[in-house]
């Protein structure tokens, strides 16, 4: 089974600022996915990042990147130039490449969530 | 394109009384997601369908849950005889395609039960 943890129930970051927020998982897959969503206080779940494990590239969507450690079994988000609307609850989550075989059939294991508040 | 739609968005329900959530994916997107998001947590994952095959359901937590999706396409959640440990936010999630892979999964607003 996996688990993901997320250490920071709250954070918090000026306008323009730079936050990193962090997520660890514990696996004994070897090929596996690994995303970042966002949830508003609308409550619609919305994908910010992913990342496939195999690759060692770091990935980035815009304002959004992530440091991927896989031997350490790390996950931390950036997010740069910060704006109010990024005011949201942050979920990492993990996912078992299904193709792989087994029978995960792709479900998400979120970790517990950070909100995250821009302040102007 | 419509995104993915539930309904009803709030329902209040008293102890003991059965209730149904639905759930509208993306036209066409072949798999289908429950997740349950108690207050204050990260969702959890209740049951899976490819089309009209619900081929895990190894997170539903009684069997006074049950979900289904006739023809592959909406799907319905049943709680029977609800208790308080019910209450949370139900989300739905479908995908284009078999759930492996890089494929996105998206969310439906949810439908927060209260049970009281």
């Amino acid at each position: 089974a996996q688990t993901v943890t997320q250490s920071q129930p709250e954070m918090s970051v000026q306008e323009a600022e730079t936050v990193t927020l962090s997520c660890t998982y514990d696996t004994s897959e070897s090929n596996y996915y690994l995303f970042w969503y966002k949830q508003p206080p609308s409550r619609q779940m919305i994908l910010v990042i992913r990342q496939e494990a195999y690759k060692q590239q770091n990935a980035t969507e815009n304002r959004f990147s992530v440091n991927f450690q896989k031997a350490a079994k790390s996950f931390s988000l950036k997010i740069s130039d910060s704006q109010l609307g990024d005011t949201a609850m942050y979920f990492c989550a993990f996912r078992p490449d299904a193709n792989a075989g087994g029978t995960s059939y792709g479900k998400l294991t979120f970790g517990q969530g950070t909100i995250l508040t821009v302040h102007p | 394109g419509a995104g993915v739609s539930q309904s009803p968005r709030y329902k209040v329900a008293k102890r003991g009384q059965d209730v149904a959530l639905r759930c509208d994916p993306i036209s066409g997107h072949v798999s289908l997601f429950w997740y349950q998001q108690a207050l204050g947590q990260g969702p959890e994952f209740l049951t899976y369908f490819q089309n009209e095959a619900q081929l895990d359901k190894s997170g539903l937590p009684s069997d006074r849950f049950f979900a289904e999706r006739p023809e592959g396409s909406v799907s319905t959640l049943k709680i029977q005889r609800t208790q308080q440990e019910d209450s949370a936010v139900y989300l739905c999630a479908s995908s284009p395609r078999l759930a492996g892979g890089r494929e996105t999964q998206y969310f439906g607003p949810g439908t927060r039960l209260l049970v009281l």
